[in-house]
């Protein structure tokens, strides 16, 4: 079946220290998305890749890293330097399409289950 | 400025009834794509509709339809013939940016729906 597959769903960290959280995807995607939900909250973005090895930072970024060196996985590590690491973490997918003259913002992103990482 | 702006952060609706779903938006861009998705208690994303800022119809998929207003900048979601199932959190999020259809989505807050039997 194609999808997107996140690990773990549930996730506990100690502080000072590092943990990663893992996106794969076998729908042949090129871009792939990191975001952060915390409670009664919308989605907000962290880092994106639009095609491997390159990758771009979202809206809150910081304390955050990411690696995009094949196109299926887009994982991400929370370090020590994020204090407030405790949320949801959703990961997507769109396939990429520059230049279609009507149809380029109809690009659907595809989330993961996600995974619910708290500090101990 | 927030980019979506969802006003109602709880609405409940009754079995087989209709429900909307308000969403404004921020953009000046000519070009913008807007999209509803559905977030069960088990957290995943679901997409529901999308509607194009230069599509003259507005959108529909099933039991969901869009009343897009362009000069009023809203993108409601409409359901109709709530069923129990129709209980989750709604996102409206919108895709800007000129000829890029891998830029993020921005998200609003939500509405939490509830239908009660």
């Amino acid at each position: 079946d194609g999808g997107i597959t996140q690990s773990p769903k549930y996730l506990f960290r100690k502080e000072g220290q590092n943990v990663t959280l893992s996106c794969e995807q076998n729908l042949n995607h090129d871009a792939m998305y990191w975001y952060r939900q915390d409670p009664g909250q919308g989605l907000r973005l962290i880092y994106y890749s639009q095609i491997v090895n390159d990758f771009q930072k979202g809206d809150i970024a910081e304390g955050y890293s990411v690696s995009r060196e094949k196109k299926e996985s887009f994982p991400l590590t929370v370090t020590s330097a994020q204090k407030n690491p405790t949320a949801f973490y959703l990961c997507a997918s769109s396939i990429r399409r520059e230049g279609l003259a009507g149809g380029w913002a109809k690009n659907i992103q595809y989330f993961g289950a996600g995974t619910r990482l708290s500090v101990l | 400025a927030q980019k979506i702006t969802q006003t109602q952060p709880g609405m409940f609706v009754q079995e087989k009834e209709a429900v909307t779903l308000d969403c404004t938006y921020d953009t000046s861009d000519q070009s913008y794509g807007l999209f509803w998705y559905k977030q069960p208690s088990s957290g995943e994303m679901i997409f529901l509709i999308y509607q194009g800022s230069y599509d003259e119809q507005n959108a529909t998929e099933g039991r969901y339809s869009l009343n897009f207003q362009k000069a009023r900048k809203s993108a409601n979601l409409v359901i109709s013939a709530s069923q129990l199932g129709d209980s989750a959190m709604y996102f409206c999020a919108m895709r800007e940016g000129r000829n890029s259809g891998n830029t993020p989505l921005v998200f609003g807050k939500g509405t939490r729906l509830s239908v009660i039997a």
